[in-house]
């Protein structure tokens, strides 16, 4: 079965720079989607189709998809960024995966 | 208001059966791919079953092949997901999400997601 593995954790500090990764066999031929999910509540959708933000999420969100990783950046990262964030792609068995969630930390 | 409410959740015994349900409003439920994820407690997310726009087209995870039937009554712009043979593993908070897409295809994503209804498989 296809499998997705991000870090459990980063940290990065108020306005510097965060990425989480997510790594698949071939992932950069399959679209990524990212989730965030804060404490006790349900997953908000970030980005999808790689690259793309839903209206309402800030341009520091951004997306990539390469070779074998899909890279969740967010720049000039704010404390209300703090979160789980949850990779997904569809695999070719007609079942969608999901990454194991990175808790990102800001101190 | 985009909105999703699940209800149906509870306490079971294994082997036993519950339904999940979930309630659309805000948006046109017949022209969108619905799916139930569920996360046991300080887990993560596992996508359990998706179902395309008009209910011609199933999937669902090995998990709960087998066990779960989702379906849904467009009519109602309700979801639902009957769960049979439950395990203690199947305990979990159970969301609907919304697809992006009518149909349940690699470009889709998730885009609105309901509070979650909690189930838990114990004696």
């Amino acid at each position: 079965s296809y499998e997705l593995t991000q870090p459990p954790s980063v940290s990065v500090s108020p306005g510097q720079t965060a990425s989480i990764t997510c790594s698949g066999d071939k992932l950069g031929d399959k679209y990524a989607v990212w989730y965030q999910q804060k404490p006790g509540q349900s997953p908000v959708l970030v980005i999808y189709q790689d690259i793309k933000r839903p209206s309402g999420i800030p341009e520091r969100f951004s997306g990539s998809n390469s070779g074998n990783t899909a890279t969740l950046t967010i720049s000039g990262t704010q404390a209300m960024d703090e979160a789980d964030y949850y990779c997904q792609a569809w695999d070719n068995s007609a079942v969608w995966v999901f990454g194991g969630g990175t808790k990102l930390t800001v101190l | 208001e985009v909105q999703l409410v699940e209800s149906g959740g509870g306490l079971v015994q294994p082997g036993g059966s519950l339904r999940l349900s979930c309630a659309a409003s805000g948006f046109t439920f017949s022209n969108s791919a619905m799916n139930w994820v569920r996360q046991a407690p300080g887990k993560g997310l596992e996508w359990v079953s998706g179902i395309s726009n008009s209910g011609d087209s199933t999937v669902n995870a090995d998990s709960v092949k087998g066990r779960f039937t989702i379906s849904r009554e467009n009519s109602k712009n309700t979801l639902y997901l009957q769960m049979n043979g439950l395990r203690a593993e199947d305990t979990a908070v159970y969301y609907c999400a919304k697809d992006i897409r009518p149909k349940i295809r690699e470009e889709g994503a998730f885009d609105i997601w309901g509070q979650g209804t909690m189930v838990t498989v114990s004696s």
